[in-house]
């Protein structure tokens, strides 16, 4: 079946401007995660869905930064004011969502990312 | 919260031999520990991953340890091959959803 899609694939703008990533996740998957990978670095978590609502948002950088999933599906990732320093690969993941497991955790899968440039 | 290091951050094998990449996380309640292949241009792929109530696991040609009392767990990659090349990130997770990687090897397999 189809993966996690990203678009767009890449995206070049100017300081300043506001831009919207998207994210499509895998169908049937509760849970939606974004990361940031910046070049040579692991990825960073910046926010995490369960359905509609974000569960965990501690990643994101600043309140420039914005995510939303409004019917629990498809997410956007805003980012108004944009900055030199938010140049990066924009990662998106989505799993099963399950009760805590003994162990915890559960498979991520990731999308292609959207690699931003900001001029 | 959670820290995740990795090493080495690159690694260069001969085809046929092992490669073996190390992390070490601080947060004790971690209990979830995948391990990412990355390909250029490219998302992570999960390629294993273990769980604190299992010490090793193993999948074909690649293999995982874990030592919760120390805070380490080890990807072990067995005949290594060309295509085996990519970057491996190690992860760590604490029952919740929210995973922290480690910075990655860059891992090269010479034919």
């Amino acid at each position: 079946g189809a993966g996690v899609s990203q678009t767009p694939s890449n995206k070049v703008t100017e300081k300043g401007k506001y831009v919207e990533l998207r994210c499509d996740p895998i169908s049937g998957h509760t849970a939606l995660y974004w990361y940031r990978q910046s070049l040579g670095q692991g990825p960073e978590f910046l926010i995490y869905f369960q359905g509609t609502g974000a569960a965990d948002d501690s990643g994101l950088p600043n309140d420039r930064f914005f995510a939303v999933r409004p019917e629990g599906s498809v997410s956007t990732l805003k980012i108004q004011r944009t900055e030199r320093g938010d140049s990066a690969v924009y990662l998106c993941a989505s799993s099963l969502w399950a009760p805590r497991l003994a162990g915890g955790g559960d498979e991520q899968f990731f999308g292609p990312g959207t690699r931003l440039t900001v001029l | 919260g959670e820290n995740v290091e990795q090493h080495p951050s690159t690694l260069s094998v001969q085809e046929g031999d092992s490669a073996v990449i190390k992390c070490t996380y601080s947060d004790s309640a971690s209990n979830y520990f995948p391990w990412y292949k990355q390909e250029l241009g490219k998302g992570p792929q999960l390629i294993i991953d273990i769980r604190s109530n299992v010490g090793e696991k193993k999948d074909q040609r690649i293999a995982v340890t874990l030592n919760k009392t120390a805070k380490h767990f080890s990807l072990h990659i067995t005949e290594t091959q060309p295509e085996d090349s990519a970057v491996y990130f190690c992860a760590a997770s604490g029952g919740y959803q929210k995973v922290t990687f480690g910075t990655g090897t860059k891992l090269q397999v010479i034919p």
